[in-house]
């Protein structure tokens, strides 16, 4: 079957850095998405890693190893507002997306 | 630009009353729209896809149906809820850039009683 596994929770303090991972066991791969969601409210796209390796955009990375299956959002100077949900997918060789239960990040003062 | 609106935004509905959520997409031709389903703990599961008008694809076998009367609109609906229809109900389409991410609506908070 197919599997994205990412951590349920996670806590980190403001202006810290926090790596949030996730491995997935898909029928092909066809890329993998990072999104942002606060509660109550939609998600948004944060990222998207077809290749290996680390892609930048501001605070916010992603990296990928495909034959790892293996990819994690890295958060730079964390923010209270970063206090969300964050959910990885998968695009399968169908090019439908498999979505994993998301992490919820806890950010302290 | 492109914009996707879906509405009601919150419903609370008896069971066995009927259903129906509505999403428009502006701003594109002939989009891919979706409907998702997220519990609580949950990953998204995909509902229903529509490719055209009148092509519609379900997933899951579930009370719940889909329509596509214009091109731009997607309607969901049930004849008759049950308690385990209660979820956040979100409307997306696919961009059209290389990546195809989703863009979603507002989403739709339903608690069945």
């Amino acid at each position: 079957g197919q599997n994205i596994d990412q951590p349920t929770e996670m806590t980190a303090t403001e202006g810290a850095i926090v790596q949030i991972n996730c491995t997935y066991q898909t029928s092909g791969f066809n890329g993998l998405f990072w999104y942002q969601q606060h509660a109550g409210e939609a998600p948004t796209f944060l990222s998207y890693n077809v290749l290996d390796g680390l892609e930048e955009k501001g605070r916010f990375s992603s990296f990928l190893s495909r034959s790892k299956g293996y990819s994690y959002l890295l958060l730079k100077e964390l923010q209270m507002k970063d206090s969300a949900s964050y959910l990885c997918a998968v695009m399968d060789s169908n090019y439908q997306l498999i979505w994993g239960a998301g992490t919820k990040l806890i950010i302290k003062p | 630009s492109q914009t996707i609106h879906q509405w009601p935004a919150t419903l609370v509905q008896p069971v066995g009353s009927p259903l129906s959520l509505e999403c428009t997409v502006e701003g594109t031709s002939n989009p891919n729209l979706y409907w998702y389903r997220q519990a609580a703990g949950r990953g998204l599961q995909l509902l229903f896809y529509s490719v055209g008008i009148g092509q519609i694809s379900s997933e899951v076998p579930q009370n719940l149906s889909a329509s596509r009367p214009q091109d731009r609109q997607f309607i969901l609906s049930s004849k008759k809820l049950l308690l385990s229809d209660s979820g956040f109900y979100l409307c997306a389409w696919r961009g059209p850039g290389d990546t195809g991410e989703l863009f979603f609506g507002e989403g739709s908070r339903l608690t069945v009683l």
